[in-house]
């Protein structure tokens, strides 16, 4: 059974830092990887998302690795902004599937001013 | 395009209630996803329709639950009776792939609906 798990639950960093999040899963029979963020009584939006032939992907500030063998994926932000503070989520695509996303719980990005 | 509607966006009823959701999903997405948001348990999916069609409801917590969806543009999540343990965020979420496998394949979630349920 695939679990997707993401440490640390919470996170607090000064303005300006560069910083990693980190997700891993237990199968590597994944389809694609997507980190999504989540603002306070908002709904989730799609950051970035990774096929499985991919290692990375690129966006602004932010850049997502993807590894499968070893069941690791990163979130890069860098220089980052109050305006980063959120909740990021990332869900893999299961391989055997055409729809299901196994979620992480989250982790919750403070960037104090 | 507006995104994914959903409303209302705070309910708050009383144990036995019945609750509907209310769902619209972006204009020429194929699939639509019901899911439950709680502390404890994370982000869950409820249920899964293509082109209209459930195809995966195997996340409906119980017979409460059902979930319609009687054209592309409309789908409602119905609670009958209520309970205080169905106190979450339900979120509505679209995708424009008929087969889940497109290489630019995401879902679009709209703002929730906080449900309390005292």
């Amino acid at each position: 059974k695939q679990e997707v798990t993401q440490i640390p639950a919470a996170l607090s960093v000064p303005e300006g830092e560069n910083l990693v999040l980190n997700c891993s899963f237990t199968d590597s029979a994944i389809y694609n990887l997507q980190w999504f963020r989540q603002d306070p009584g908002k709904g989730l939006t799609s950051l970035l998302l990774i096929q499985s032939s991919q290692r990375e992907q690129t966006s602004g500030r932010l850049n997502a690795s993807l590894d499968k063998s070893s069941g690791r994926s990163t979130l890069y932000i860098a220089a980052s902004q109050p305006g980063d503070s959120a909740t990021y989520l990332c869900a893999a695509k299961l391989m055997d599937s055409n729809y299901q996303l196994i979620w992480g719980a989250g982790t919750k990005l403070i960037i104090k001013p | 395009d507006a995104g994914v509607i959903q409303s209302p966006r705070h309910e708050v009823t009383e144990m036995g209630q019945e609750v509907t959701l209310r769902c619209k999903p972006i204009s020429g997405h194929n699939s639509l996803f019901w899911y439950r948001q709680t502390m404890m348990r994370g982000l869950e999916l409820l249920i899964y329709f293509n082109n209209n069609v459930p195809i995966d409801d195997s996340g409906m917590p119980e017979d409460r639950f059902s979930a319609k969806m009687p054209n592309a543009s409309f789908s409602t999540l119905k609670i009958q009776p209520s309970e205080p343990r169905d106190s979450a965020v339900y979120f509505c979420a679209s995708s424009p792939s008929t087969s889940g496998r497109a290489s630019t394949d995401t879902q679009y979630f709209g703002p929730g609906t906080r449900l309390t349920v005292l």
